[in-house]
């Protein structure tokens, strides 16, 4: 299948600091992007939808201020988490995607301290 | 009522029995049906992929979909402790910017 990678797996940071995620498909074009939030013994909660040279697509509820997204080309995105607070503290993952079925990263476990 | 529903378990089935995995789903729209496997701390990882109705098998696994009655399964055969896993079922209807609509998720347990 494809692969997906995701960077850093895992970063403790400062609150108030920014932290960037970078996502990338390595073996095929995404035409599109997604970011998820999973919290603990939950699904998935997509955050956002990025098509590659265009704004990405929040869902209700999510800050655009606070989660950049960024989709510069067809193999790379990222979601800048700014001024982190101990609340951003989770587990994201991207998937990226050229049909209907996504393929994931291994997620990354960002701790806000 | 949530548009994909799925028993969050856990369910527990002892190494070598045949485990069902289903969701259900309101939207007769959908059409492209997924299975995903994830393990603890980790990206799902996808293992079954249909479009409409009808049977789909991979080594151990079959997926099933059945919209006339708007019910998805998963089985698995000769189950391993390896396959303990979350799993999660996921569904489109085509039209939605390749969004995905997600089950809760299944916690599956395979005791040795």
């Amino acid at each position: 299948g494809a692969v997906v990678s995701q960077h850093p797996s895992r970063v403790i940071c400062k609150s108030g600091t920014s932290v960037k995620i970078e996502c990338r498909s390595l073996d095929f074009q995404a035409t599109t992007m997604f970011w998820y939030r999973q919290f603990p013994k939950k699904s998935l909660m997509l955050m956002a939808t990025s098509n590659e040279g265009s704004k990405a697509t929040y869902e209700q509820g999510v800050e655009k201020d606070k989660f950049l997204i960024n989709h510069a080309s067809l193999t790379l995105s990222t979601l800048t988490v700014t001024s982190a607070h101990p609340e951003d503290s989770s587990f994201y993952i991207c998937s990226a995607t050229s049909g209907y079925e996504q393929y994931f990263g291994p997620g990354t476990r960002l701790t806000v301290t | 009522q949530k548009e994909v529903e799925q028993d969050p378990g856990p369910l527990s089935v002892p190494e070598g029995a045949i485990v069902s995995l289903n969701c259900t789903y309101s939207n007769s729209a959908f059409q492209y049906f997924m299975w995903y496997r994830q393990y603890s701390r980790k990206g799902p990882e996808l293992l079954m992929y249909t479009y409409s109705s009808g049977n789909k098998e991979d080594g151990r696994f079959t997926a099933q979909v059945d919209k006339s009655s708007k019910y998805i399964s998963l089985f698995i055969r000769d189950s391993q402790p390896s396959d303990s896993a979350t799993y999660l079922c996921a569904m489109s209807d085509g039209d939605s910017n390749y969004q995905l609509i997600w089950g809760a998720g299944t916690k599956l347990i395979i005791k040795p």
